[in-house]
């Protein structure tokens, strides 16, 4: 079974402050790792993607991601966040075979104050 | 080029009712699969079509129900609407058959009431 973890369902930081959103998974299986945003009463965007090449993961927006599997960890990082970061954002995973679908965590929603 | 589209945007039901939510991929992808987002959580998975066949089911009851057409549209279709159905329902669309990466659309908000 595969599942995620978001730690902090809300997140507030200063804007230029670091942004760090946390996301542990737990999969049976080498996993592929997804990072989502979602702006108010729209879907879903993704970020960036893990899929088992480079650890480090770069995504747009300035966001990126480290995989590290001795933590199982996923976390999502930017060095300074601007007021239009402002959203929910999901980790979510899946297995590299077998199902298709994504597992999504319960989400982080991150305030910027100005 | 056009995203995923979702119609209708907004809808309001009634306990017992059913409704019918309709997908239209991005050109070229033929994977649909069919998320709800219940309002304060993630996404969950319902179903995944390919090529006109299920891939794959959630954990959900026999109510909820599904197809794809020929133009790799979709079809969500929920019968005897529970006010516990009143969530915002998200078409995604990937090229093929894994799903390895989803785009999704702007969703569907339905209220039960």
């Amino acid at each position: 079974a595969q599942s995620v973890t978001q730690l902090g369902s809300h997140v507030s930081v200063s804007e230029g402050a670091l942004v760090l959103l946390r996301c542990n998974y737990s999969s049976s299986v080498p996993p592929y790792l997804f990072w989502y945003v979602q702006y108010p009463n729209q879907g879903l965007q993704l970020l960036l993607k893990y899929t088992s090449a480079a650890t480090l993961v770069k995504g747009i927006n300035g966001f990126e991601a480290e995989f590290k599997k001795s933590e199982t960890s996923f976390h999502l990082t930017k060095p300074s966040a601007h007021m239009s970061d402002a959203a929910e954002y999901f980790c979510a995973v899946r297995v590299q075979t077998g199902a298709n679908n994504l597992f999504f965590g319960t989400g982080t929603r991150l305030t910027v104050i100005p | 080029d056009a995203g995923v589209t979702q119609s209708p945007t907004h809808l309001i039901k009634t306990r017992g009712q059913h409704v019918t939510l309709r997908c239209s991929p991005i050109s070229g992808h033929k994977s649909v699969s069919w998320y709800q987002q219940v309002l304060g959580q993630g996404p969950q998975f319902i179903f995944q079509y390919y090529e006109k066949e299920e891939r794959g089911r959630g954990n959900f009851p026999d109510r909820f129900s599904a197809r794809q057409f020929p133009n790799y549209s979709s079809e969500l279709n929920v019968n005897a609407l529970l006010l516990g159905d009143s969530a915002l329902y998200l078409c995604a669309s990937s090229p093929g058959p894994t799903g390895y990466e989803q785009y999704f659309g702007p969703g569907t908000r339905l209220t039960v009431t």
